[in-house]
């Protein structure tokens, strides 16, 4: 299964960009990349995914490389209400049968 | 609100004791998953179902069962509960017929303590 590696945690300043990094080296070429977080212990939250382009929606965008080896999560202005944990996840499996394997994640600490 | 909805929200057990965590969908997904987060980790997947009739082991099976009762239900039980089941437990469902539209979507949570 493709793993992926994040940074422990981060800071950030509030009104700032947040750009969570994520190395995934193994990802095969039909694999998509998700990002989730989870505030507090509350369920995890959908952010965003891709497959080979950029992805931008109303909570974030993604960047992925040519490569597709790593992946940058943008906050593009980041709240106290981000504060929350990270996990980018490659969504392995064959048709129907794919599951979501969970890492540690990044620990993102927004500040005012 | 369309979502996952999960009961009990806390439990406490004594060891040895059993019981059933319940997970419902109103979403029509095809695909239901149950995992637990330990204090401090990421989450690990027990249990999976791609289909209702079929179930297959994830990360961390032992000393679980599920049972994929139709569509919507996916149930995880616990026969002789142990202390190193403390833990907190999320449902979720997926679409896995359509990856390019998004994402699972989890439930609320069971917080469950084994004493």
């Amino acid at each position: 299964d493709a793993k992926t590696t994040q940074p422990t945690s981060m800071d950030c300043a509030e009104g700032r960009a947040a750009n969570l990094p994520c190395n995934h080296s193994t990802i095969s070429g039909n694999e998509y990349v998700y990002w989730y977080r989870q505030i507090h212990s509350q369920g995890p939250q959908y952010i965003i995914h891709g497959l080979k382009n950029n992805e931008t929606n109303e909570m974030a965008s993604l960047i992925i490389t040519e490569d597709r080896k790593s992946s940058t999560l943008i906050l593009p202005h980041a709240t106290l209400r981000d504060t929350a944990v990270y996990y980018c996840i490659v969504r392995v499996g064959p048709y129907n049968t794919d599951k979501l394997i969970f890492g540690t994640g990044t620990r993102l600490q927004v500040f005012p | 609100n369309a979502g996952v909805t999960q009961t009990p929200k806390f439990q406490v057990l004594k060891t040895g004791q059993s019981m059933t965590l319940q997970c419902a969908q109103d979403m029509n997904h095809n695909s239901m998953y149950w995992y637990r987060q330990d204090p401090g980790m990421g989450l690990r997947l027990i249990y999976y179902s791609a289909s209702e009739g079929t179930t297959d082991k994830g990360e961390v099976p032992n000393g679980y069962n599920v049972s994929r009762l139709n569509k919507r239900e996916f149930s995880l039980r616990l026969e002789s509960a142990a202390p190193s089941q403390t833990s907190v437990y999320f449902c979720a469902s997926s679409d896995p017929t359509m990856p390019s539209r998004g994402g699972y979507t989890f439930g609320s949570g069971t917080r469950l303590t084994v004493v």
